[in-house]
């Protein structure tokens, strides 16, 4: 167990649909991203909140909108999706709080299998 | 700009070691590593800041070398658990947060 859960663990949608992705974390981190793994590609970072603000959108399309209510929970509200847009978002969380560089360790989900059909 | 791991992929009997290199085009100011098994969450095993230090974590550590902009991981002795897939990522001084990662190196141990 990392102190991270993503619910649901899979899920299969069509393209008209809409759904969301749940995140929670028990860590009493400040920060929370989202991740986009597919088959053969590398982590892609979406999102970045830091106390709550988004600090990072990694230019990605407006049928991925997230939201952070409070700095234990993320969602990523889904609608309309593409057939590649199939993949597996990871969630994470670090200590967050306003340092600066990339040296916090990231405490990952397991993830949300994702199929749009 | 993402980093670039190799090998892709070894195949290692338990006991034998294995190096896992990631480089990087552009400068380094810190490297992660973590590791994936199947349908499991990516896990922490270390990072290493700017300054060339190695570091150690069980019978796996890891060195970060500035000039050459690369890190490497070496697993000594390797265990059936060390079975999954490594990733670096690697980040600049600017640009919090902003972790850009391999596209991994799958690793397997055999009895």
């Amino acid at each position: 167990e990392t102190g991270v859960t993503q619910t649901p663990r899979h899920l299969v949608m069509g393209m008209t649909n809409k759904k969301s992705l749940k995140c929670e974390q028990h860590l009493g981190h400040n920060a929370m991203y989202w991740y986009k793994q597919s088959a053969k590609k590398p982590l892609e970072l979406m999102f970045v909140y830091n106390f709550k603000e988004q600090t990072e959108n990694n230019s990605v399309p407006s049928r991925f909108s997230p939201e952070c209510p409070n700095s234990s929970h993320l969602f990523l509200h889904l609608h309309t999706l593409q057939p590649e847009d199939s993949a597996l978002y990871l969630c994470a969380s670090s200590q967050g709080g306003g340092r600066q560089g990339t040296n916090e360790k990231l405490f990952f989900g397991s993830g949300t299998q994702l199929s749009v059909l | 700009q993402q980093p670039v791991q190799s090998p892709q992929a070894v195949i290692l009997r338990e006991g034998e070691d294995a190096v896992i290199n990631c480089s990087s085009s552009k400068a380094l100011y810190s490297v992660h590593w973590y590791r994936q098994k199947h349908g499991e969450a990516p896990v922490f095993l270390m990072i290493l800041l700017k300054g060339g230090e190695q570091k150690g974590h069980e019978k796996i550590s890891a060195s970060f070398n500035e000039k050459k902009q690369q890190s490497s991981l070496y697993l000594t002795a390797s265990q059936l658990s060390y079975s999954g897939t490594y990733f670096c990522g690697t980040g600049g001084n600017t640009g919090f947060q902003k972790l850009v990662f391999g596209t991994g190196t799958r690793l397997l141990v055999s009895p």
